[in-house]
């Protein structure tokens, strides 16, 4: 069975501009998390969805967003992008929400300059 | 891969060591946990988990225990192997109804030869 699946692996942006980045679950795995990896910050959740729906929020500014297909892939956008926002970002898939097992991705390295 | 790096903790060990890694977590409603292995350059790697409603379970060559007395937990490595050199996390699952884990700092564990 195929892992959880990242796109791209890695992106350079231009400060001001807006990037999507792309997550395919663990065939099956209807909830996906995105979390954030910083070296200051740490691993921080930005947002679950489960069934499409966004289930739960972390502390991102608006600028942040997200999106879940009804085949389980997700998109996360991030706009007007700063300095700050550079970061690894992580997927996370599970077979359902809640207390359950959560498998990472590779992540996507971002770079905003 | 990514970690709170300054103030990383780092243990070191030698090959065939047993290796104790400790977290204290910060919610004592949480009533689930997770070790992750993050190895460079790569995602989080599910290690083993643990409900609430246990002391210890145990895997592969490694062992949870969760005291929630002190809200803390700890991973015991049997055997270490220079394979098993990564920063390894503990997270908790702060919201029982959603995929939300909130993570430690991170130990770096190096093992020598």
């Amino acid at each position: 069975k195929a892992g959880v699946t990242q796109t791209p692996r890695y992106l350079i942006k231009t400060r001001g501009q807006q990037v999507t980045l792309s997550c395919s679950p663990i065939s099956g795995h209807r909830s996906v998390s995105w979390y954030q990896q910083t070296p200051g910050q740490g691993l921080q959740f930005l947002f679950e969805y489960f069934s499409e729906t966004q289930r739960n929020k972390g502390n991102f500014p608006g600028r942040f967003s997200g999106r879940q297909f009804s085949n389980s892939r997700s998109e996360m956008n991030v706009s007007t992008l700063e300095l700050g926002d550079s970061a690894l970002y992580l997927c996370a898939s599970s077979t359902q929400t809640g207390n359950t097992e959560a498998f990472f991705g590779q992540g996507t390295r971002l770079t905003v300059v | 891969g990514e970690s709170v790096g300054l103030h990383l903790p780092t243990l070191s060990v030698q090959e065939g060591d047993n290796s104790i890694i400790n977290c204290a977590y910060s919610n004592s409603a949480s009533d689930y946990f997770i070790w992750y292995k993050q190895e460079s350059g790569k995602g989080p790697q599910f290690i083993i988990d643990i409900r609430s409603n246990m002391d210890k379970r145990q895997g592969q060559r490694v062992t949870v225990l969760l005291n929630k007395t002190v809200k803390h937990l700890s991973l015991q490595i049997a055997a270490t192997q220079p394979g098993d050199s990564a920063v390894y996390f503990c997270a908790e699952n702060t919201d029982t109804g959603f995929q939300k884990l909130v993570f430690g700092t991170g130990t770096r564990l190096l093992v020598s030869p």
